[in-house]
């Protein structure tokens, strides 16, 4: 399968932990990346590679993987988290790409 | 810094064509491959095509191919997208983004709005 899952939606409240998750067959052999969204803005790279942020991206936001599953975790969550968050990755012929549909996190 | 701009968007009829351009600055751009995204009204991200930094190969997304022709102009730092037999369906915000290193999209455009009506 060349598809990627996310839960619609998570909530957090202030300060605290949050984990999302993307999963799909293709993180068995390709990372995932994840990228942020906040309403009517482009999409911004936070977590690329196995666990690589890119410049500006604060420690809070961190990711692990096991077997099909990719999970960013963000601690010490802000209110400024709020977003949509999609994980992407290749599909298992390594030439497509493919977006999860994405997590609204929702800050309390 | 990287900046990659998109123009070209608009109304179009059903079965009419647009061309999108990215023009983009503040790296080689012929060093990366490029790709197009895009963003339906109130929907997730969904990929659309890549080309490879030179130019010779081109990968499509499903719901695009044999109707949208990605190509490059590496002399202009220019990238395109050929839009044909447009449907309603490929109404949305259309990202171009830069591949880095063959791993992540690492910057993206602001995007431009197609929509497809009659």
């Amino acid at each position: 399968s060349s598809e990627l899952t996310q839960d619609p939606a998570v909530s957090v409240a202030l300060g605290q932990t949050v984990r999302i998750t993307c999963q799909g067959d293709s993180l068995r052999v390709y990372s995932a990346n994840w990228f942020q969204q906040k309403p009517g803005q482009a999409p911004r790279l936070v977590i690329y590679g196995k666990n690589n942020r890119p410049s500006g991206i604060p420690d809070r936001f961190s990711v692990s993987s096991s077997g099909n599953t990719s999970s960013l975790t963000l601690t010490g969550t802000r209110a400024e988290d709020e977003a949509d968050y999609y994980c992407n990755s290749r599909d298992s012929s390594g030439n497509h790409v493919v977006f999860g549909g994405g997590t609204r996190l929702t800050v309390l | 810094q990287v900046k990659l701009v998109e123009s070209g968007g608009g109304v179009v009829q059903p079965g009419r064509s647009l061309r999108l351009s990215c023009a983009a600055s503040g790296f080689p751009f012929s060093g990366n491959a490029m790709h197009w995204v895009r963003q339906a009204p109130g929907k997730g991200l969904e990929w659309v095509a890549v080309i490879w930094y030179d130019g010779t190969t081109t990968y499509y997304g499903d719901s695009v191919k044999g109707r949208f022709t990605i190509s490059r102009d590496n002399s202009k730092n220019t990238l395109y997208l050929q839009m044909d037999s447009l449907r309603a369906e490929d109404t949305a915000l259309y990202y171009c983004a830069r591949e880095e290193e063959g791993e992540t999209l690492d910057y993206w455009g602001q995007g431009t709005l197609v929509t497809v009506s009659p």
